[in-house]
């Protein structure tokens, strides 16, 4: 069965860092990309940035409003994608999902498995 | 960047037919898949393309794409498809994905 885990939410201060840890299980990890999506209280489903497989490049692409602060990285070794945030803003808080990028047609990918998603909460 | 135009809401009486828009600039030349999110769960993959369907999804669930529009059509709604659905897509010109705003159906 797949899974995929996320976890390392918590409060954090404005301005301070958070790393997040999405940990799959049930598939070859290492051959699938595996992107971030979050959601802010009450709101739609915002894409913040994925990286590819290694056999694809291994690459990162990020959403606009997180460029420059977040980083995502993976081992696969672990099984694990990682988020690393920095430079937190109070607009950040959100319940933050990892998938894994599954069927990819001609023009785009479908996100095909889903965690449960950690909260990540930025107050003073 | 590419703009996905959804509904807010769609209301629709059990055992009718539910349809969800997607509007987006020549929307019918792209993949479209469709996700389901229940209250306090994470979203999950309902359409993958048109009507192709992840193992487990009945096959009330079913999507069109042409021109600006694509469609998720569920056929004999029930209580249990109340949710909030979401159509993506890629965006070619940045190579990042966009969803749409979601809808929220009610089951009357």
């Amino acid at each position: 069965e797949v899974q995929l885990v996320e976890s390392g939410g918590g409060l954090v201060q404005p301005g301070r860092s958070l790393g997040l840890s999405c940990t799959g299980s049930g598939f070859t990890f290492g051959n699938y990309g595996v992107t971030w999506v979050r959601q802010a209280p009450g709101k739609g489903l915002e894409w913040v940035g994925f990286i590819r497989s290694k056999p694809s490049g291994g690459t990162t692409e990020y959403a606009a409003s997180v460029k420059g602060r977040f980083t995502i990285s993976r081992d696969d070794s672990k099984s694990i994608v990682y988020l690393q945030m920095n430079s937190l803003k109070t607009e950040d808080t959100a319940i933050y999902y990892c998938s894994r990028i599954g069927y990819c047609g001609g023009t785009g990918c479908s996100f095909d498995y889903w965690g449960q998603g950690t909260l990540v909460t930025v107050s003073s | 960047s590419y703009v996905l135009t959804q509904p807010p809401s769609v209301s629709v009486a059990p055992g009718q037919t539910a349809r969800i828009t997607c509007g987006g600039d020549n929307i019918g030349s792209k993949y479209v898949p469709w996700y389901q999110q229940k209250p306090g769960q994470a979203p999950v993959l309902v359409v993958s393309d048109d009507s192709d369907r992840p193992s487990g999804i009945p096959e009330r669930f079913s999507g069109s794409n042409s021109g600006n529009t694509a469609t998720l059509t569920i056929n004999r709604v029930e209580a249990g498809d109340e949710a909030d659905y979401y159509c993506q897509v890629w965006d070619s010109s940045s190579d990042h994905p966009v969803f749409g705003g979601g809808t929220k159906l009610t089951v009357l």
